[in-house]
């Protein structure tokens, strides 16, 4: 049973324009949502994240957003840069149990000059 | 600043073979993780280490053991290697308090033929 989905294996996107990557989650004890950027042969790095408290959360280029009713997250990257170009994973916790992460399959983003 | 350090980062092991994965940090951080990612699964977590001297299980804990004997180091152990552990690895370590951003290692490629 998935907790974490990202449906989109992959997203091909312009540089300049927005990307939209998307994320959906089914338990209703997450609390903490963080993505996270995988580049070949290296580790995930972590690059934004939100609290339940909050439907948005900004941080230069990114911009996570928070849909609780939903169940739903995304993340907005503005503009894409070809740096861009990675899988990205989202991720959730649950304060009871804080120190466990739930990823989900990740989404492989192609930023084309 | 080296943050998490995995060795070996590649390794080819034959059916019945045994290894030992290592994992340090130099963060100070008081839980520590070991996941493995497969093609189309994403991240998933293998044991777990919530403080020196502790483990616990994860999703997918069978066919690994693990130590956690110093609170930078936490060990990966596969007693009797199978082709279905073929994968990369990846270590991670975070704050027990506050936001649980988890800092991952460059990852281990390990084959098992």
């Amino acid at each position: 049973d998935q907790q974490v989905k990202q449906n989109s294996p992959s997203l091909s996107v312009q540089e300049g324009r927005i990307s939209i990557l998307n994320c959906d989650y089914t338990n209703s004890m997450f609390d903490y949502f963080l993505w996270y950027k995988k580049y070949p042969a290296e580790g995930p790095t972590f690059l934004i994240s939100i609290s339940s408290i909050k439907d948005k959360n900004e941080d230069g280029r990114f911009t996570v957003f928070l849909n609780k009713s939903a169940k739903h997250l995304s993340l907005h990257i503005v503009p894409s840069q070809p740096g861009d170009s990675a899988v990205y994973f989202c991720a959730a916790s649950s304060g009871g149990s804080n120190y466990k992460l739930t990823f989900g399959k990740g989404t492989l983003l192609t930023v084309n000059p | 600043n080296a943050g998490v350090t995995q060795t070996p980062k590649f390794r080819v092991l034959k059916t019945g073979q045994s290894m030992t994965l290592l994992c340090a940090q130099d963060m100070n951080h008081e839980y520590m993780y070991w996941y493995r990612q497969d093609p189309g699964m994403g991240l998933r977590l293998i044991h777990y280490s919530v403080g020196e001297g502790t483990t616990a299980k994860g999703e997918v804990p069978d066919g690994y053991n693990v130590s956690r004997l110093k609170k930078q180091n936490f060990l990966l152990g596969l007693e009797s290697a199978a082709p279905s552990q073929t994968s990369v690895y990846f270590c991670a370590s975070s704050y027990s308090r506050g936001q649980n951003i988890q800092y991952f290692g460059a990852g281990t490629r390990l084959s098992v033929l």
